[in-house]
């Protein structure tokens, strides 16, 4: 597609549940990064991928946070057992490798809010 | 402390006025800067990327980057309306590392 697409583009949800959030990247794109945005703050960081592993996981907060790119192009963002402290914007962006590594184009992100 | 820190505004500035934002860091492992620009409920959209020291410029946008002062800057000149925004700047130590984002600076470019 022209851009980086997210889906659902706003989730509510309960306490104790499950969710998954869906990013779709720039063909060819083979970095992808996902980060979350609280109010007022900037994107933090969670998980990176280069083709279909996970090259950084580091931002990840707890076990509770998983994500898959199986294939080396949709990712998906798992999160298990939601704490109200979960609600944010949760964005997702592709770059090229190599030269163009740090050029990441964003999606409009998933905003997610656990009740 | 926070490794980047960007003051959050908001600035109004009339149109027509330089808008000037900047972001201090602490880590020196830091070689790539940029400054991405967001509006309300969209993603971050790049506007501006740096490598190492030194100035770029592109249309009305001026980046800064002092690496001694750990210290880079975003000038918009001739602002209008449409720049109102929040700001970000982001830096990563290689390619293809995680960007770490400062905090965001909101701007208001009053017509």
């Amino acid at each position: 597609g022209a851009g980086v697409s997210q889906t659902p583009s706003n989730k509510v949800t309960e306490k104790g549940k499950y969710v998954e959030l869906r990013c779709d990247p720039i063909s060819g794109h083979t970095a992808l990064y996902w980060y979350r945005q609280s109010l007022g703050q900037g994107p933090e960081f969670l998980i990176y991928f280069q083709g279909t592993g996970a090259a950084d996981d580091s931002g990840l907060p707890n076990d509770r946070f998983f994500a898959v790119r199986p294939e080396g192009s949709v990712s998906t963002l798992k999160i298990q057992r939601t704490e109200r402290g979960d609600s944010a914007v949760y964005l997702c962006a592709s770059s090229l490798a190599n030269a163009g590594a740090n050029v990441l184009t964003f999606g409009a992100g998933s905003r997610l809010t656990v009740l | 402390q926070k490794e980047v820190e960007q003051d959050p505004g908001p600035l109004s500035v009339p149109e027509g006025a330089i808008v000037s934002l900047n972001c201090t860091y602490s880590n020196s492992a830091f070689q790539y800067f940029m400054w991405y620009r967001q509006y309300s409920r969209k993603g971050p959209e790049l506007l501006m990327y740096t490598y190492s020291s030194g100035n770029k410029e592109d249309g009305r946008f001026t980046a800064q980057v002092d690496k001694s002062s750990k210290y880079i800057s975003l000038f918009i000149r001739d602002s209008q309306p449409s720049d109102s925004a929040t700001y970000l700047c982001a830096m990563s130590k290689a390619a293809g590392n995680k960007l770490t984002f400062g905090g965001g600076t909101r701007v208001l470019v009053k017509p």
